[in-house]
């Protein structure tokens, strides 16, 4: 699976839109886009992936540039519980391994 | 539906003690996984799971085994403990078909070993 490179932090203001990127310029044309975050040590939560056309869910938006490598997720109103780690990932799909980097810390204040 | 269940939820071992770590899951997903994470870092994989009777290697498995008997259960075995076992350990489980589905997680068994 490819590597992807997240800043190690960020800060967001509530109710303001929170971008979050991600590098992933090796990825494969089988690769998908996978976020998760990790609230306050709490088990990993999903929240959206993607494989080339943008996506949009009840929690967020990612969207993938055209050459596929790199992406942004977008909290469009975060909100204090927001705060938490979030992780992208690159993977196959059928893919049999699910390995997490360091993440972004986002920090949320109001 | 229960999810992704885990036990215990807290544990103290002392050195060169051993013990399971239970995983059962009621969504009929043939992956699974167990990851350990300690204070301030990341989420590592230990050992991974595709379906019954099939289990591989993660990042770092050494000190730990697994086996998967079941489609429902996925238990971690550490046989002699250490202290760098210290960790907060999760569980997970997936179903991958052609949707690509989500990995749900369980709330974690923190593990102190003194």
């Amino acid at each position: 699976d490819a590597k992807t490179t997240q800043p190690t932090s960020m800060d967001c203001a509530e109710g303001r839109a929170a971008n979050l990127p991600c590098n992933h310029s090796t990825i494969s044309g089988n690769e998908y886009v996978y976020w998760y975050r990790q609230i306050h040590s709490q088990g990993p939560q999903y929240i959206i992936h993607g494989l080339k056309n943008n996506e949009t869910n009840e929690m967020a938006s990612l969207i993938i540039t055209e050459d596929r490598k790199s992406s942004t997720l977008i909290l469009p109103h975060a909100t204090l519980r927001d705060t938490a780690v979030y992780y992208c990932i690159v993977r196959v799909a059928y893919g049999n391994k699910l390995v997490f980097g360091a993440g972004t810390i986002l920090r949320v204040k109001s | 539906n229960a999810g992704v269940t885990q036990t215990p939820k807290f544990r103290i071992l002392k050195i060169g003690q051993s013990m399971t770590l239970q995983c059962a899951q009621d969504m009929n997903h043939n992956y699974m996984y167990w990851y350990r994470q300690d204070p301030g870092m990341g989420l590592k994989l230990i050992y991974y799971s595709v379906g019954a009777g099939i289990t591989d290697k993660g990042e770092v498995p050494n000190g730990y085994n697994v086996s998967r008997s079941t489609t429902e259960d996925f238990p971690l075995r550490l046989e002699l403990a250490a202290p760098s076992q210290t960790s907060v350990y999760f569980c997970a489980s997936s179903y991958s078909d052609r949707t690509n589905t989500e990995a749900f997680f369980g709330q974690g068994t923190r593990l102190t070993v003194v």
